[in-house]
């Protein structure tokens, strides 16, 4: 199966500081990439969605200018926290969906492992 | 908007058959997905439906879909220690699109 590969797996860092989180579609071609956050014991929502050559659309209460994306090739999406603060604490999740020739699209989107981000 | 609804808890003897539900408000969903996510870990897509079958079988995995009542349900029979883990309902109207997910159902199975 297709397999999306994010780094840093963890990844604990001081306030006030950056943090970048890749998010690679290793044997396929991703067009669009999704971020989702995740509390813990609550499920997945939706930060962004993330198009080759263009800007993410946010989902509201998202803030862009604190969560940057970009999405420059068609294998590799970049989550940015900026100035990072206790609360952006959490598991940041990418997903990516792939574009099959020959093989009828399912809507399937395969995701990371996840990063788990710590802000002392 | 749209939303996706699951009971949060499910405990089951090893052995025995567990069935998680899941009902979604949004009647153009198309796509209907079960992801299981182990602790620590990413999602790990289990199955999918469409909306125009009715159930789909997959070796220890049984998705019943109502489309009438926006239900659908993920049976795992001859449940094992293993299987115990959050599972996430998920839908989209459109392939590809993001997904809608429900806060996860937790599943413990206990030997």
């Amino acid at each position: 199966g297709a397999v999306v590969s994010q780094h840093p797996s963890w990844v604990i860092c001081k306030s006030g500081t950056s943090v970048k989180i890749e998010c690679r579609s290793l044997d396929f071609q991703a067009t669009t990439m999704f971020w989702y956050r995740q509390f813990p014991k609550q499920s997945l929502m939706l930060m962004a969605t993330s198009n080759e050559g263009s800007k993410a659309t946010y989902e509201q209460g998202v803030e862009k200018d604190k969560f940057l994306i970009n999405h420059a090739s068609l294998t590799l999406s970049t989550l940015t926290v900026t100035s990072a603060h206790p609360e952006d604490s959490s598991f940041y999740i990418c997903s990516a969906r792939a574009i099959m020739l020959g093989r009828m699209n399912t809507g399937e989107l395969f995701f990371g492992e996840g990063s788990r981000l710590t802000v002392l | 908007g749209e939303d996706v609804e699951q009971s949060l808890f499910l405990s089951v003897r090893e052995g025995d058959s567990s069935v998680i539900n899941c009902t979604y408000t949004d009647s153009s969903s198309t796509y209907l997905y079960w992801y299981k996510q182990e602790p620590g870990a990413g999602l790990q897509l289990l199955t999918y439906i469409f909306s125009n079958m009715d159930m789909k079988q997959d070796q220890r995995l049984t998705v019943l879909l109502n489309k009438k009542d926006k239900h659908l349900s993920l049976r795992i029979a001859d449940t094992q220690t293993g299987d115990s883990a959050i599972y996430f309902c998920a839908e989209t109207h459109q392939a590809g699109t993001a997904l809608i997910f429900g806060k996860g159902t937790t599943l413990s199975v206990s030997s």
